[in-house]
C-alpha cells in the first residue's frame, strides 16, 4: 500500500497570506490527523478528521481549520499567517477505529512551511 | 492535562551500547502508549505500541519496551545499538480523545561507530 502523501512539501509564504495543505491517507484508511512541528513547541495535535467530521481539536487558534472529503482526503487551511506559523506540518492517517480501541496512526513526510 | 515526559533530550552512545530511554506520563486512566523514531530526512515511523495485554513490548529493529503502570512509565530499550539508530524517538500517549496523540520532546539519539 501507498503511504501517506502530502503536497506541498515545502512551502514559502509571507505575513497575512493564507495557505492551504493537503494530504492524501492510505487507502481504506477513514481517520486524518494533523500534527504541528516545531522546535520550541514539539508536535502538537492540531485536529483529527472522520467520515468528513472534525472528531477532536487541539489548543490552536481559529485561524487553523480543516476539512475532510468523502474521499478521506484532508486539507488544513492557516489564515493571516503569523511568523511563528512557520513549522512542518504532519498528517497521519489511521483506519479510524472505535473509540474503546485506539488506532494506531501512520505519518506522512510532512509539508515545511515557511513563513517570511 | 495529559503530559509525557521524555528525560534524556540528548544521548550520544558507541555502537554495541545498551540504550534505554525513559518515557513517563500524567494520565491515569486508560492508555495507548507508542514510540516513534524520526530517522534523518524521514518521516515518523512507528517502533512500537502498546495496547493491553503483555507489558513487554517488542517492536521492529530489535527495539522493545516496557509499561510499567505503577510508574508511569514506558521506556524504549535495545541491548545493542547500532550506527543506524541514529535518530529522534518520540513517546506519544492516547487518553480519551480519539487519536489524539500527545508527544514527548523528543530524544536525539547518535550512535557513533
Amino acid at each position: 500500500k501507498a503511504g501517506v502523501t502530502q503536497t506541498p512539501r515545502y512551502l514559502i509564504k509571507t505575513r497575512g497570506q493564507q495557505v492551504t495543505l493537503s494530504c492524501s491517507p492510505i487507502s481504506g484508511h477513514r481517520s486524518v490527523s494533523w500534527y504541528q512541528q516545531t522546535p520550541g513547541q514539539g508536535l502538537q495535535f492540531l485536529f483529527e478528521y472522520f467520515s468528513e467530521t472534525q472528531r477532536n481539536k487541539g489548543n490552536f487558534p481559529g485561524r487553523f481549520s480543516g476539512r475532510q472529503f468523502s474521499n478521506s482526503r484532508s486539507e488544513m487551511n492557516v489564515s493571516t499567517l503569523e511568523l511563528g506559523d512557520s513549522a512542518l506540518y504532519l498528517c497521519a492517517s489511521s483506519q479510524g477505529l472505535a473509540r474503546a480501541t485506539a488506532d494506531t496512526q501512520y505519518f506522512g513526510p510532512g509539508t515545511r512551511l515557511t513563513v517570511l | 492535562a495529559q503530559s509525557v515526559s521524555q528525560h534524556n533530550h540528548h544521548v550520544i552512545l558507541s555502537e554495541a551500547a545498551s540504550l534505554e530511554l525513559g518515557c513517563n506520563y500524567s494520565y491515569g486512566g486508560t492508555v495507548n502508549l507508542f514510540w516513534y523514531v524520526q530517522y534523518p530526512g524521514q518521516h515518523l515511523q512507528l517502533l512500537l505500541k502498546y495496547f493491553s495485554g503483555d507489558p513487554l513490548v517488542k517492536g521492529i529493529k530489535g527495539f522493545e519496551a516496557e509499561f510499567i503502570k505503577s510508574k508511569f512509565s514506558f521506556n524504549l530499550r535495545k541491548p545493542s545499538v547500532q550506527w543506524s539508530d541514529t535518530a529522534e524517538y518520540f513517546c506519544a500517549v492516547v487518553s480519551g480523545g480519539y487519536n489524539k496523540l500527545i508527544f514527548g520532546a523528543g530524544t536525539r539519539l547518535a550512535v557513533h561507530p
